[in-house]
Formats: structure tokens, sequence, C-alpha cells
């Protein structure tokens, strides 16, 4: 059965430094999403994807988070600049489709624990 | 806004119990409400999910029926196993949305 892949599993960096999570989406699939789950919290979206541009994107991604599609297969989140308060659980997603196109599933990866020390 | 509000974990019961999560949400328009399952170390996996009022949405012995009137989503499941361990989110997707909005999760723990 298809699924999504993300890597790597676990991220340790320095607070200031730049962090690239990378995900392979199902590979038909059309739109993108990255979630987010800071430990012992509801897990949050942060910004969907299509067409090679963002669809919809929440209060918490701010300048410092951007997203890319750099080639047919892989969905990328980069952070410029990394706070403590950036640690959590990072979960890509991917559709077929979209809401009102369909009741589409959004298919989750294993997600990519990031650390910031 | 939209959101979504579940019992408070942990949940801890003996094999063959059954299980109730109450789940209930705020929304306007007509949502699809969806029950995902996150065992340890793994991703998020859908577990069932219903696009419409009354609607039953079932899998692996789990079900859950969308009540409009109530705005609920409850899960349940009749006899659980040691192997459901793991830990449940209620979810709702707005209807002129995509993205998913969830609660807060509920830790279930099933003792042999």
């Amino acid at each position: 059965e298809p699924e999504v892949t993300q890597t790597p599993s676990h991220q340790v960096t320095q607070m200031g430094q730049e962090v690239i999570l990378r995900c392979v989406p199902i590979s038909n699939h059309l739109y993108f999403y990255w979630y987010r789950q800071i430990l012992g919290q509801k897990v949050e979206f942060l910004v969907s994807f299509y067409n090679n541009e963002i669809s919809e994107k929440s209060e918490i991604f701010d300048d410092q988070f951007s997203v890319e599609r750099p080639d047919g297969s892989n969905f990328t989140l980069k952070i410029r600049s990394t706070k403590l308060e950036d640690s959590a659980m990072y979960f890509c997603a991917s559709s077929e489709g979209r809401q009102g196109a369909g009741s589409y599933e959004q298919y989750f990866g294993p997600g990519t624990r990031l650390t910031v020390t | 806004g939209d959101s979504v509000t579940q019992m408070e974990g942990p949940v801890t019961l003996s094999e063959e119990a059954f299980l109730t999560i109450n789940c209930t949400y705020t929304a306007t328009g007509y949502p699809s409400l969806f029950w995902y399952v996150q065992y340890p170390g793994e991703g998020l996996q859908l577990l069932l999910k219903a696009t419409k009022a009354d609607d039953k949405g079932s899998n692996k012995g789990f079900e859950a029926t969308y009540r409009k009137e109530t705005t609920s989503f409850h899960l349940e499941k009749g006899s659980v196993q040691v192997s459901d361990s793991a830990v449940y989110f209620c979810a709702l997707r707005g209807s002129s949305a995509s993205k998913i909005i969830f609660g807060s999760g509920t830790r279930l723990s099933i003792r042999p």
C-alpha cells in the first residue's frame, strides 16, 4: 500500500539554525500538508500546498517557515531560524483532492521529531 | 472558529471492556468527522470517518455516529484488546476547507 514517508525521523538542531524537513507524498496525490504536534498538545495545521503554491496557512506559519516542492516527488518544510518553541513532531500529509471535490482522505507520514536546543 | 473537544485521558481499561471516548465539535455548515489513531512510534492513521449527519463510520470493531443534533462523534468499541492501546484523535474538516482540525487526543491503555 502506498504511504507517505518522512526524513529524518528525528532531527536535533541548535537555536537559530535552519532545518529542512523532508516528505515524499503518495505519488498520484496533488495536495500536500504540514501539521505539527508540540509534546502533549493537539495536532495543529500549518500549511496546505497545491499546484506549486500555498493554498492555506495558519497563524503559526509565519515568515520563518517556507514550503517547497523542489522536484516531482519531495515536499519540504524549511524553518529558517529555529526557536526552542519549534520543538515538536512535524507531520506531512497528502491527498488526491480536497474537500468540495469529494471526501478525499489525508494520508499522514510517521512524523519528524524536531528538537531545538 | 471550528474546534473539537474530546475527553481527557489517559483511559485505562481491562481487555474485553467496553470503550467510549467522547468527542464534540463546533463548526459551521456540514463538516466531515474523523477518528485518527496513533500507535506508539507511528504516524496518524485514519480509523474511521463520517461525512454527513447520521452516518456511522466503522473499522476494526470501532464505531462512531455523526450526531448533528448533539454535535457529537463518540468513539465506541464493544470489546477492546491490548493491541488497541494507542492515542485516539477526534478531528473535523470543514465543509469548505481542506485542513483538518484535531482534538487534543486521548491516550488509551488496555491491561491484559
